[in-house]
């Protein structure tokens, strides 16, 4: 069964990019989107977007132009990049793959979730 | 973006009762919600997809239903094991795909 490791630093500066990796084993890296989430006190769950194979992508519009995911398939890798960091990207994040019925890339709930990890910004 | 709110935010039970969450949407997204579980330090866990389809493993005490904006999840016989938060979500539109606050269930 798919399992997901996510993996980073734990603390970035404020103005920095938090960079993050999450490696998928005991599946195929190339069939689903796979999808970022974090969660604060403050805002709970919130998805950061989702990325496929071929660079196809979705972000959430909240965080405007900040983000980037890729998927490395020669690492079984997926990554988030999220630039100009303050505060408020204080979270533990979360991967996660896309589920749905087959051929179907919109409807998707997410299953399985990394462990996640927590990213703490400050000074 | 499409609302989620849960109600109660949280609820407390005893083991064997019978305890029924709700998730409203802002908006009608069919039947595309998910609801899922979390204990402390914990990823959340998949439970139900589909509204009321439940995820191979996840015990039959949970069901879901609903349609449209309104949705419910309830819990047969409380165990131990079920004292968490739970989560819905709705993938109707992943512009953005969002969550509901979350509802507690503790130990009365």
């Amino acid at each position: 069964q798919v399992q997901l490791q996510e993996s980073g630093p734990g603390l970035v500066k404020p103005s920095e990019t938090l960079s993050l990796m999450c490696a998928v084993s005991g599946g195929s890296i190339s069939t689903s989107y796979w999808s970022w989430i974090r969660q604060s006190p403050g805002k709970g769950l919130e998805w950061l977007g989702r990325v496929y194979i071929s660079g196809t992508h979705d972000y959430n519009p909240a965080l405007k132009d900040r983000v980037t995911m890729s998927v490395s398939m020669s690492k079984n890798e997926v990554s988030l990049r999220l630039t100009s960091v303050t505060a408020a990207d204080t979270a533990v994040y979360y991967c996660a793959r896309d589920s749905g019925d087959y051929g179907d890339f919109v409807n998707n709930w997410f299953d399985p979730w990394g462990q996640g990890t927590l990213v703490i910004v400050s000074s | 973006d499409i609302q989620m709110t849960q109600s109660p935010s949280s609820l407390s039970a005893s083991v064997g009762d019978r305890v029924t969450l709700t998730c409203r949407a802002s908006q009608s997204i069919g039947t595309w919600l998910a609801w899922y579980q979390q204990k402390p330090g914990k990823a959340p866990v998949l439970l139900i997809y589909k509204a009321s389809t439940l995820q191979s493993g996840v015990s039959s005490r949970f069901s879901g239903s609903g349609s449209g904006t309104e949705f419910t999840l309830t819990i047969n016989n409380l165990q131990p094991d079920d004292f968490a938060t739970y989560y819905c979500q709705q993938f109707s539109s992943y512009s953005p795909y969002t969550f509901g606050q979350g509802t507690k269930v503790d130990i009365k």
